[in-house]
């Protein structure tokens, strides 16, 4: 078991409909990513978020924006909606801190896959 | 920028099989080195790790070393099983940044 798990696992929406991504981290993880996999490609990071403020962003455009809340639940929220918005959306956890290492590594959920029609 | 090359797929080998998935990067600094694994329907588990050059992750039976001077992490097994059968991908972290940057991942079917 991961400890990170994600929520609905998968969902239908129509090109420029709205979509909301929820994500729940263990305890005390503080920090939480997002990264978007279209199919058959390797993750590709949206953003992250460090208590409850975001805390660096890939190449996407501001229609994917997130909140982070005090359980150390999270949302990734899609406004206008595209077909190339079809991917499956992970949510990642670290333990300490917003900075990766060798000992604060990413815990993945399973993942949301969105498909837009 | 940084990023990670991984040899195409699919990988189809035999039980048993010796296993190798190349992966190189491109990297300012000295980046740490990471393996996932993602089975059918699953996210991505982390397999295995190596922070500096010349460090030897392993996990599973699975190895792979940090070979600085060609910028290489390239996975190993000596005798695949069939539930290893997934998508494996190599990523990287780079200095102060706060991502991870994958590969395009490596699909292994094994073959009883």
């Amino acid at each position: 078991e991961t400890g990170v798990t994600q929520s609905p696992t998968h969902l239908i929406k129509t090109r420029g409909q709205q979509v909301t991504l929820r994500c729940s981290s263990q305890s005390g993880h503080n920090t939480v990513s997002w990264y978007q996999q279209a199919l058959g490609q390797g993750p590709q990071f949206i953003f992250q978020y460090y208590r409850e403020e975001e805390n660096g962003r890939g190449n996407f455009p501001p229609r994917f924006s997130g909140l982070q809340f005090p359980n150390y639940s999270s949302e990734l929220n899609v406004n206008a909606l595209e077909l190339d918005d079809s991917a499956l959306y992970l949510c990642a956890s670290l333990s300490s801190g917003p900075i990766i290492s060798g000992a604060n590594v990413l815990t993945f959920g399973a993942g949301s896959r969105l498909t837009v029609l | 920028g940084d990023s990670v090359t991984q040899m195409e797929g699919p990988v189809t080998l035999s039980e048993e099989a010796f296993l190798t998935i190349n992966c190189t990067y491109t990297a300012t600094g000295y980046p740490s080195l990471f393996w996932y694994v993602q089975y059918p329907g699953e996210g991505l588990q982390l397999l295995l790790k190596a922070t500096k050059a010349d460090d030897k992750g392993s996990n599973k039976g699975f190895e792979a070393t940090y070979r600085k001077e060609t910028t290489s992490f390239h996975l190993e097994k000596g005798s695949v099983q069939v539930s290893d059968s997934a998508v494996y991908f190599c990523a990287l972290h780079g200095g102060a940044t706060n991502k991870l940057i994958f590969g395009t991942g490596t699909l292994l079917a094994v073959q009883p």
